[in-house]
């Protein structure tokens, strides 16, 4: 079946660094990509959704400057969170659709916990 | 408004007995999906119905549709330690191009 690998699975970092996550489809291509955020014991937020060669539409209140998404080929999207602090801490999960399948399914990576000092 | 609310918010059975939670939405959609999460990892997609089906099977796992109370239910039966997760609905509304996801409900299952 489809597989979406998630990495880093876990990271920590300072206050005012850049963490760069990655969502990969491994045997299918993916038109479209998802970025969600969770907190404890919540639902999944929707942040973005990613298309391939065109920018990221994102969610209301989300700041396009601070969770940067690029989606430049049809098996990567990348979240970069800059200058990331504390509130940033989380737990991010991207999700992919495949460009053939006829139904909306997600594939979903298996997530990577960002902490930050 | 909020799609894709769950009840309850957690339930906790023993093991061999059924498990049932309910999503209810409020727009129109295509279908309506059925999502695993166990802790602190990714969501696994179960099982879909389309707006057009009432009820769907699979294995032991058992979705009903009420497009007229804009409401699913999801059956787990014969409950086991390993069926311990977070589910979630999520709808496909009608001409949009991403999935809503409910609240969820958290299920525990007594060994």
């Amino acid at each position: 079946g489809a597989v979406v690998s998630q990495h880093p699975s876990w990271v920590i970092c300072k206050s005012g660094t850049s963490v760069k996550i990655e969502c990969r489809s491994l045997d299918f291509q993916a038109t479209t990509m998802f970025w969600y955020r969770q907190f404890p014991k919540q639902s999944l937020m929707l942040m973005a959704t990613s298309n391939e060669g065109s920018k990221a539409t994102y969610e209301q209140g989300v700041e396009k400057d601070k969770f940067l998404i690029n989606h430049a080929s049809l098996t990567l999207s990348t979240l970069t969170v800059t200058s990331a602090h504390p509130e940033d801490s989380s737990f991010y999960i991207c999700s992919a659709t495949d460009r053939f399948s006829g139904a909306n399914v997600l594939t979903f990576g298996a997530g990577s916990r960002l902490t930050v000092l | 408004s909020q799609q894709g609310e769950e009840d309850p918010q957690a339930l906790s059975i023993q093991e061999g007995e059924n498990a049932t939670m309910n999503c209810s939405y409020k727009t129109s959609i295509n279908n309506l999906q059925w999502y695993r999460q166990n802790s602190g990892r990714g969501l696994v997609h179960l099982i879909l119905i389309r707006s057009n089906e009432r009820e769907k099977h699979s294995g032991r796992l058992r979705v009903t549709l009420d497009t007229s109370k804009k409401s699913s239910s999801l059956l787990i039966t014969a409950s086991r330690a390993a069926d311990t997760a977070s589910y979630f609905c999520a709808t496909d509304a009608r001409g949009a191009q991403k999935l809503v996801f409910g609240q969820g409900t958290r299920l525990t299952i007594n060994p």
